[in-house]
């Protein structure tokens, strides 16, 4: 069964601070890996779509990695800032259009 | 563009009740999705559909039905609502023409069954 593990389930960090999300995966065939930034009451929307052969992307302050070999994925946040609390949630991608979607980090941010 | 609406936003049913959600979408995508999102579980896939006409089961699709008449709607039922359907549920299309396939939600309908 595919699955997606997501650590640490909640953190709380000061404004200004970095923080690192993890995400562990057991999805075969893999196409890709995505983080989505879900506002409490809103709809996921989409941070960052990475392919097998893509280890690194970026948007503005968010950074995922990804190891298809050993199938880890983190999101690093820089500088963070309180519109970043949020629950923050790993999908991935099989080759079928099916997405697998882990349970989400709730980040929050505090002044 | 409107992008992925939804209709209700909220709704309070009673065990028994039935009613139909409504997910909307602009973007001509071909493939649209139904979830349901529970406290400390991940989104789980209810129905899907890969084009107007058709429909497919996903991995909870018990007590759901689903239609998609136009390719711009895509209708999730509920025909007897029991509590364990008390649910955040989210629609999302896919866009098929971009590579990785970018999928774009729904704000969500809040469905509470007493």
């Amino acid at each position: 069964k595919n699955q997606v593990e997501q650590s640490p389930q909640s953190l709380i960090i000061l404004e200004g601070k970095n923080c690192t999300l993890q995400c562990n995966y057991t999805v075969s065939p893999f196409s890709n890996l995505r983080w989505y930034k879900q506002d409490t009451g809103r709809g996921p929307v989409s941070l960052t779509i990475m392919t097998f052969s893509e280890n690194t992307k970026s948007n503005g302050r968010y950074t995922a990695t990804l190891d298809a070999d050993t199938k880890q994925s983190s999101l690093h946040i820089t500088a963070s800032q309180l519109s970043d609390s949020a629950s923050y949630i790993c999908v991935v991608s099989a080759q079928d259009y099916k997405l697998s979607f882990g349970a989400g980090t709730t980040v929050t941010v505090r002044a | 563009n409107a992008g992925v609406t939804q209709t209700p936003k909220f709704r309070v049913l009673k065990t028994g009740q039935s009613m139909t959600l409504l997910c909307a979408q602009d973007m001509n995508h071909e493939y649209m999705y139904w979830y349901r999102q529970d406290p400390g579980m991940g989104l789980r896939l209810i129905h899907y559909s890969v084009g107007e006409g058709t429909t497919a089961k996903g991995e909870v699709p018990d007590g759901y039905n689903v239609s998609r008449l136009k390719k711009q709607n895509f209708l999730l039922g509920l025909e007897s609502a029991a509590p364990s359907q008390t649910s955040v549920y989210f629609c999302a299309t896919i866009d098929r023409g971009l590579p990785t396939y970018e999928q774009y939600f729904g704000p969500g309908t809040r469905l509470t069954v007493t």
